[in-house]
């Protein structure tokens, strides 16, 4: 069965710091490791990663797939109070399947 | 601006009743997902599809949960009857597989079964 683990579960900084998420997950035949935030409503997407030890960046965003540790982690300098929210991980496999992780609520304090 | 439709938003029922969740997934995507969300699980799995055929529908409860797509525009996943733990979000995402793995999704269904 395909498992998603993120952690921490929830984290706490105040803005300025640096922070980093991190997932680990088993899946038959991976395709894409993902990432979104979900902050009120529906996730909304922020990188898919398919190779290893490219990174990917968005701003003050980056996340980084080793495929060999099954591993991603996701990166977020100079923390916002706008940063606040539910990181999740996906993986998806090559029959289609995406499963998620419990994600990561990250709270930014002024 | 392309998004995935799901109604209703929110859905307050009595346990033992039947409940109906639609989802108009964006023009051109041609997978489907359904998901529940709760403080205690995350996003769960309930089922999926492809071209509008079932892949995989292990997650649900075969008993009292179903999932169908009558066509490409309408997904629904039905609960009868409806229990006090079938409370949660539920989200619908859409796909294209044909360019990468990407999912959009619908703002959800907040359901309360009393």
């Amino acid at each position: 069965e395909d498992k998603v683990v993120q952690s921490p579960l929830s984290l706490v900084v105040h803005e300025g710091d640096t922070v980093t998420l991190n997932c680990s997950y088993e899946v038959t035949n991976f395709r894409s490791l993902l990432w979104y935030k979900q902050e009120k409503k529906a996730p909304t997407f922020l990188f898919m990663l398919t190779s290893s030890g490219i990174e990917k960046k968005s701003g003050r965003l980056s996340s980084i797939l080793d495929k060999k540790e099954l591993f991603s982690i996701l990166n977020i300098t100079a923390t916002q109070t706008g940063d606040s929210a539910i990181y999740l991980c996906a993986v998806a496999s090559r029959a289609g399947k995406s499963t998620f992780g419990d994600g990561t609520t990250l709270t930014v304090k002024p | 601006d392309a998004r995935v439709t799901q109604t209703p938003r929110h859905k307050v029922t009595e346990m033992g009743q039947e409940v109906t969740m639609r989802c108009q997934p964006i023009l051109g995507h041609n997978t489907v997902f359904w998901y529940r969300q709760t403080m205690m699980q995350g996003l769960e799995l309930l089922a999926y599809f492809r071209n509008r055929a079932p892949l995989d529908d292990s997650g649900m409860p075969k008993d009292r949960f179903s999932a169908e797509m009558p066509d490409a525009t309408l997904a629904t996943l039905k609960i009868q009857p409806s229990e006090p733990r079938d409370s949660a979000v539920y989200f619908c995402a859409s796909g294209n597989r044909a360019f990468n793995e990407k999912l959009f999704f619908g703002s959800g269904t907040q359901l309360s079964v009393l």
